[in-house]
């Protein structure tokens, strides 16, 4: 069945850094992935997503681009701010679900320090 | 409404009770899911409801756990003679037909079991 796999956090930066989160898949066909993330206390939302291999989906300074050759989608942000810390899902929707169901990772914590 | 809502926020229940769930969705979204998200775990999925189709209850972990989508809004999940590996924090999403778009999630409902 699709899974999805991401690197073991926690995560901790100093502010500035560069991130990157690292993210894997396993699916028949072509599916569609996302980038969730979740506050401390609040559900999850939706931070960016890529539909097709090669496509690049981006927003508040993140970026992950779908890497079919290697069924990736690794997320990256040049310099992180101490607001970015939360919890960080991949995610996938695939043929194996009709592309109705959402497959996710583990999750990664992401602690910035100031 | 703006986003999803559930409620309660939290709940805390003896071993043995009986809880109930409430999940209300966007205003027009017709496909709503349920997911857990257990400490350490990933999110698992557990029901999904589309339309006035059947619903896809293959994540359902046991036949105490039941769902229920009524006028093809508002879903109340409810967990029979609650056990103490129960205990994690019940997420509620919709989406437009398909969820190809992604998900809006809501903040979730935190269930203890005692």
């Amino acid at each position: 069945g699709d899974s999805v796999t991401q690197m073991e956090g926690p995560v901790t930066l100093s502010e500035e850094a560069f991130l990157t989160i690292n993210c894997t898949y396993t699916a028949t066909g072509y599916p569609s992935l996302f980038w969730y993330v979740q506050y401390p206390g609040e559900g999850l939302q939706l931070l960016l997503k890529a539909t097709k291999a090669d496509d690049k989906g981006s927003n508040k300074g993140f970026e992950a681009t779908y890497r079919k050759e290697t069924t990736s989608f690794h997320l990256e942000k040049g310099s992180v701010q101490v607001s970015d810390s939360a919890v960080y899902f991949c995610a996938l929707q695939g043929r194996n679900t009709g592309f109705q169901k959402l497959v996710f990772g583990t999750g990664t914590r992401l602690l910035v320090s100031p | 409404g703006a986003g999803v809502s559930q409620s309660p926020s939290n709940k805390v229940t003896e071993k043995g009770k009986d809880v109930e769930l409430r999940c209300d969705p966007i205003s027009g979204h017709t496909a709503l899911y349920w997911y857990r998200q257990s400490l350490g775990q990933g999110l698992e999925f557990l029901i999904y409801f589309q339309g006035n189709s059947a619903p896809d209850k293959s994540g359902l972990p046991s036949d105490r756990f039941s769902a229920e989508r009524t006028g093809g809004s508002v879903s109340t999940l409810t967990i029979q003679r609650t056990q103490q590996e129960d205990s994690a924090v019940y997420l509620c999403a919709s989406s437009l037909e398909g969820g190809r778009g992604g998900y809006t999630f809501g903040s979730g409902t935190r269930l203890t079991v005692v």
